[in-house]
């Protein structure tokens, strides 16, 4: 039972690279989201999808990129990394958007930019 | 805009010494509040949901309540393996879960 799996779990950057981090779900939960963490803080959300072909933009969506092709995966590309992006990123799912609301979330992506 | 405030920071105990960690917040009509525990190096992990003012959920040694105003996370005699950050979050009347507002958490320590 695999839930929400990210990968990779820890990723070194350099200023300006762009790159991919990966999340599934095995649930067949409509509404994917990403967040990310920075130290001693809340949850910040990037970009969310409520169904395959739909993506919007949460609270912090700048310099990320967000596409749903499938009901499993919902990538999230960071474009040029900046040191700002340095954080935790976690990705979560659940039934609906408006369901009873429990979201899961996947282990994170630890994402350092140099 | 909506607001969510944890108390304490930070939370040392001995192992069976109860207490309890106070999440306050400003929301323009409450659909929902969360608690989170979030373990070192892991991803949040759904503990409760409340809706409605004075209702309350157990599990094990946690019970949660909400007012109007805040909501508190009682631990019952804990033990070490209590140990972990606590999330609260709510969610908006009118909104889903796009708009969620997580406070920093409360990091509590069980002292064996």
């Amino acid at each position: 039972n695999a839930g929400v799996t990210q990968t990779p779990k820890f990723q070194v950057l350099k200023t300006g690279q762009s790159m991919t981090l990966q999340c599934a779900q095995d649930m067949n939960h409509e509404y994917m989201s990403w967040y990310r963490q920075d130290p001693g803080m809340g949850l910040w959300l990037i970009h969310y999808s409520v169904g395959a072909g739909i993506t919007d933009q949460g609270e912090v969506p700048n310099g990320y990129n967000v596409s749903r092709s499938t009901t499993e995966d919902f990538p999230l590309r960071l474009l040029s990394a900046a040191p700002s992006q340095t954080s935790v990123y976690f990705c979560a799912s659940s039934v609906g958007q408006f369901s009873g609301n429990t979201i899961y979330f996947g282990e994170g992506s630890w994402l350092t930019v140099v | 805009e909506d607001q969510v405030t944890q108390s304490p920071e930070a939370l040392r105990l001995q192992e069976g010494e109860s207490s309890s960690l106070n999440c306050s917040y400003t929301v323009s009509g409450l659909r929902g509040l969360f608690w989170y525990r979030q373990d070192p190096g892991k991803g949040p992990e759904f503990l409760f949901t409340l809706y409605s003012a004075g209702e309350e959920k157990e599990k094990e040694r946690l019970k949660a309540t909400l007012t109007k105003k805040e909501s508190f996370l009682h631990i019952t005699a804990p033990k070490p393996e209590d140990s972990a950050t606590y999330l609260c979050a709510v969610q908006a009347a009118n909104f889903g879960n796009e708009k969620l507002t997580f406070g920093t958490g409360t990091r509590l320590t069980i002292i064996p």
